[in-house]
């Protein structure tokens, strides 16, 4: 079945670092990907939705700049937050779309963010 | 854009007894509404899901119920095992074919 890997699983830094999840789609094509951040005992909430080749989508009140999502080609998504600080630790998982699967959507594993 | 709400947040049950978890939505043009299970600190996995074109799916203990005419679906496990405790997402994909999750629902299942 359709796998998306996400890497890193877990992630602890200090504030003001920058820090890049990438997203992939090991055996499909995923021309558009999305992001979400999971806060704790919180629901999933879309942040950006990216598409291979141009730039992300991004939902009001998600900041494009401190956000950062590069989909350079249609197995990878990169979000890079930048200069994090302690509000921005939280759970971020990707999921991409399948356009042939029966799913529209395929979860990654999600990365787990800690900032100290 | 979409907004899915949910009830109840939490949900308790005796095992053996039924869980129904409801949502509404406010994208009529909305036409797939999954329902997802999250352990803690893992992904989503998907459980069942229905089309706008479709009133029920059933698939064992779980089943799924959509109105489309008051825009709201819900989630139906019947017999319900401790393994089922877990929180449950529904989720509404509009036509700009993005995914909007509903607030989540706690489900404990007391053996």
């Amino acid at each position: 079945g359709a796998v998306v890997s996400q890497h890193p699983s877990r992630v602890i830094c200090k504030s003001g670092t920058s820090v890049k999840i990438e997203c992939r789609s090991l055996d499909f094509q995923a021309t558009t990907m999305f992001w979400y951040r999971q806060f704790p005992k919180q629901s999933l909430m879309l942040m950006a939705t990216s598409n291979e080749g141009s730039k992300a989508t991004y939902e009001q009140g998600v900041e494009k700049d401190k956000f950062l999502i590069n989909h350079a080609s249609l197995t990878l998504s990169t979000l890079t937050v930048t200069s994090a600080h302690p509000e921005d630790s939280s759970f971020y998982i990707c999921s991409a779309r399948d356009r042939a699967g029966t799913q529209p959507q395929h979860f990654g594993d999600g990365t787990r963010l800690s900032i100290l | 854009g979409e907004n899915v709400e949910q009830h109840p947040s939490t949900l308790s049950v005796q095992e053996g007894d039924s869980a129904v978890i409801k949502c509404t939505y406010s994208d009529s043009a909305s036409n797939y509404f999954p329902w997802y299970k999250q352990e803690l600190g893992k992904r989503p996995q998907l459980i069942i899901d229905i089309r706008s074109n479709v009133g029920e799916k059933k698939d064992q203990r779980i089943a799924v119920t959509l109105n489309k005419t008051a825009k709201h679906f819900s989630l139906h496990i019947t017999e319900t095992q401790p393994e089922d405790s877990a929180v449950y997402f529904c989720a509404a994909l509009n036509t700009g074919n993005q995914f909007y999750f509903g607030t989540g629902t706690s489900l404990t299942v007391i053996p």
